[in-house]
């Protein structure tokens, strides 16, 4: 079974530019997240999905971030503009629904974020 | 808010060295742990998880960790650490339960001296 895909992996971009992530969940999994990881700490959501719908996006600086999951699948995470705090570790993960009372994420391997 | 706290950013173990990284978790309720591992330039890799099952919960390459509810613990331990254990490790909670957020710790690095 594929695992979470993301793309790039590496970004180094300068301050007030725009950049944007892609995220390629398992096969089926209706919920995905984006997570924050800046170095030093842990990571820390920044968007749920269900479906293409948005379940939590309260810690998510909406005046530049921004995220998509149109079709229900992928999804795309995008900074307009990077500040040079935004310099961090982009995770993706993605679990399937179902009634249990837990369901395992599981975690692409990252995009790394260098704003200069 | 749920939270954990993990006491240490890093410790160093020499080779053959109980491991035991420490994590404390604030819940009004009977939480969901994990245990999660790094190692550089990767995404998490889940070690171990609590889910109201058996307080000892065993996990891969070796490590273990117990639930103590009276001392809002779930320390992750080793008997004999190995250099490949050398990683980040996150310890994480979900407050309820569903597919909620995990909310994860500042993290623990863990070196092995050889």
């Amino acid at each position: 079974e594929a695992g979470v895909a993301q793309s790039p992996r590496y970004k180094i971009i300068e301050k007030r530019q725009s950049v944007a992530f892609w995220c390629n969940p398992i096969s089926g999994h209706a919920t995905l997240y984006w997570y924050q990881q800046i170095l030093g700490q842990g990571p820390k959501l920044l968007i749920q999905f269900q479906n293409n719908g948005v379940v939590d996006d309260s810690q998510l600086p909406k005046d530049r971030f921004s995220a998509e999951r149109l079709k229900g699948v992928d999804s795309t995470l995008k900074i307009q503009p990077a500040k040079l705090e935004d310099s961090a570790v982009y995770l993706c993960a993605s679990t399937i629904n179902t009634p249990r009372a837990y369901n395992e994420q599981f975690f692409g391997p990252g995009t790394r974020l260098t704003v200069l | 808010a749920q939270s954990v706290t993990q006491l240490g950013s890093h410790v160093s173990v020499s080779e053959g060295a109980l491991v035991l990284l420490r994590c404390n978790y604030s819940s009004s309720v009977p939480p969901y742990l994990f245990w999660y591992v790094q190692y550089p330039n990767q995404g998490l890799q889940l070690l171990l998880k609590y889910t109201s099952a058996a307080t000892l919960v065993k996990g891969i390459n070796g490590f273990e960790a117990e639930f103590k509810k009276s001392e809002t613990s779930f320390h992750l331990t080793k008997p004999s650490a190995h250099m490949s254990d050398a990683a980040e490790y996150f310890c994480a909670v979900i407050p309820n339960s569903g597919n909620t957020p995990l909310v994860f710790g500042k993290g623990t690095r863990l070196s092995v001296i050889a």
